[in-house]
């Protein structure tokens, strides 16, 4: 079975610029979260969704957006691109219904680069 | 605020040579203190999680341990297969906003 699979795995941007990073989570996984690893740092959580519904936000700007589709792939928009956008992108899926003690499976992520 | 703190930031051992990787964590109501691995390129591959003090798992070379502050990840006679960023994350939210702290970059020379 395919794992969770993330699109691009490279981009470089501007500043000012608008990305889009896409993901499909494991089949039969209807959970989607999407982090944000800085290098040399751990990630931090951004958003989950859950039936395409968001179930929780993380402390970041309202540049960064996100939405669930009905086979359960999910895209991750960032507008307005800063510098310190710059990061791998992880997507991560699991397996009911998002619940907090449940193990995630990550992608490989989206190394975004803004210059 | 959640904050979740490991040590050290780096760490080399000599092929065979045991050691430990700590985690200490202030999760309010915590609901799973997690362990991933994390090769370069590469997102964090699931290894465990513990979800009350006392609590242990194995797998293979490593063992992980919970107390009410703290967390161990042991390492038994590593192998330079085991070189990795070893990731320490708490959950206490009600949906999946885990906490990771830093990491533990494990080197393991032959």
């Amino acid at each position: 079975d395919a794992g969770v699979t993330q699109s691009p795995t490279h981009l470089i941007k501007t500043r000012g610029q608008h990305v889009t990073l896409r993901c499909s989570p494991i089949s039969g996984h209807k959970s989607v979260s999407w982090y944000q690893q800085v290098l040399g740092q751990g990630p931090q959580f951004i958003f989950q969704y859950y039936e395409k519904e968001e179930r929780g936000r993380g402390n970041f700007p309202d540049r960064f957006s996100a939405r669930q589709f009905p086979n359960y792939s999910s895209e991750l928009n960032v507008n307005a691109l800063l510098l310190g956008d710059s990061a791998l992108y992880l997507c991560a899926s699991s397996s009911r219904d998002g619940a907090t003690n449940e193990k995630l499976f990550f992608g490989s992520g989206t190394q975004l680069s803004v210059l | 605020e959640d904050q979740v703190t490991q040590s050290p930031e780096a760490l080399r051992l000599q092929e065979g040579e045991s050691s430990s990787l700590n985690c200490s964590y202030t999760v309010s109501g915590l609901r799973g203190l997690f362990w991933y691995r994390q090769d370069p390129g590469k997102g964090p591959e699931f290894l465990f999680t513990l979800y009350s003090a006392g609590e242990e798992k194995e797998k293979e070379r490593l063992k992980a341990t919970l107390t009410k502050k703290e967390s161990f990840l042991h390492i038994t006679a590593p192998k330079p297969e085991d070189s990795a960023t070893y990731l320490c994350a708490g959950n206490s939210g009600g949906y999946q906003k885990v906490t990771f702290g830093t990491g533990t970059k494990l080197q393991v020379i032959p």
